[in-house]
């Protein structure tokens, strides 16, 4: 069964602190893997998107990485800010076909 | 929330009413989702169009329909049959080929009263 599974479920840090979240995927044939960043009551904002052949996409403080070979990947968040508080959605998508969605991981940075 | 609109941001229904919420693009896409969003779980497709006049199912299909008359258009209905329609409702849009990044609007939230 295609499944996107992430955790920690919710995460609380202190304002400039590090944190890395985890998604682990079974998604089969796979295309590429995205994260995507959710302030609540809000659409989701895509934040990267990696193919099978990057291992490394950053942008600004958010570093995701992808081991296409244990079907893993992490959204490094560096230097949090209290403006990083929101859902953090893993997003796998399989070739010519749709969308398989994590559960998210809520983050709250506190200062 | 990119060149996508979604209205309304609050929206009642009624016992036995439908309800329609709208979906508008300027982005030129020619694919568009619609999506539920339940607390603690992840985003739940119900319909998507590839092109206009053309749509399918998703996975959470029964109690909704919709239309895709219009490529900037794709409102999704919300029918009676649909017994448990509080959510948080998404809509979608992306290129139909490529790397398909979807660009979401900024949401409808459905209370039944």
């Amino acid at each position: 069964k295609n499944q996107v599974e992430q955790s920690p479920q919710s995460l609380i840090i202190l304002e400039g602190k590090n944190c890395t979240l985890q998604c682990n995927y079974t998604v089969s044939p796979f295309s590429n893997l995205r994260w995507y960043k959710q302030d609540t009551g809000r659409g989701p904002v895509s934040l990267t998107i990696m193919t099978f052949s990057e291992n490394t996409k950053s942008n600004g403080r958010y570093t995701a990485t992808l081991d296409a070979d244990t079907k893993q990947s992490s959204l490094h968040i560096t230097a949090s800010q209290l403006s990083d508080s929101a859902s953090y959605i893993c997003v796998v998508s399989k070739y010519g076909q749709n969308f398989v969605f994590g559960p998210g991981t809520r983050l709250s940075v506190l200062p | 929330d990119g060149g996508i609109t979604q209205s309304p941001k609050y929206l009642f229904r009624k016992e036995g009413q439908n309800v329609t919420l709208s979906c508008e693009q300027n982005l030129n896409h020619d694919a568009m989702y619609w999506y539920r969003q339940d607390p603690g779980q992840g985003l739940r497709l119900i319909y998507y169009s590839q092109i206009v006049n053309d749509f399918q199912k998703g996975d959470i299909a029964e109690g909704y329909s919709v239309s895709r008359e219009k490529k900037e258009s794709f409102p999704l209905t919300v029918t009676s049959a649909q017994k448990n329609p509080t959510a948080f409702y998404l809509c979608a849009s992306s290129t139909a080929t490529g790397r398909k990044t979807q660009y979401f609007g900024p949401g409808t939230r459905l209370l039944v009263l």
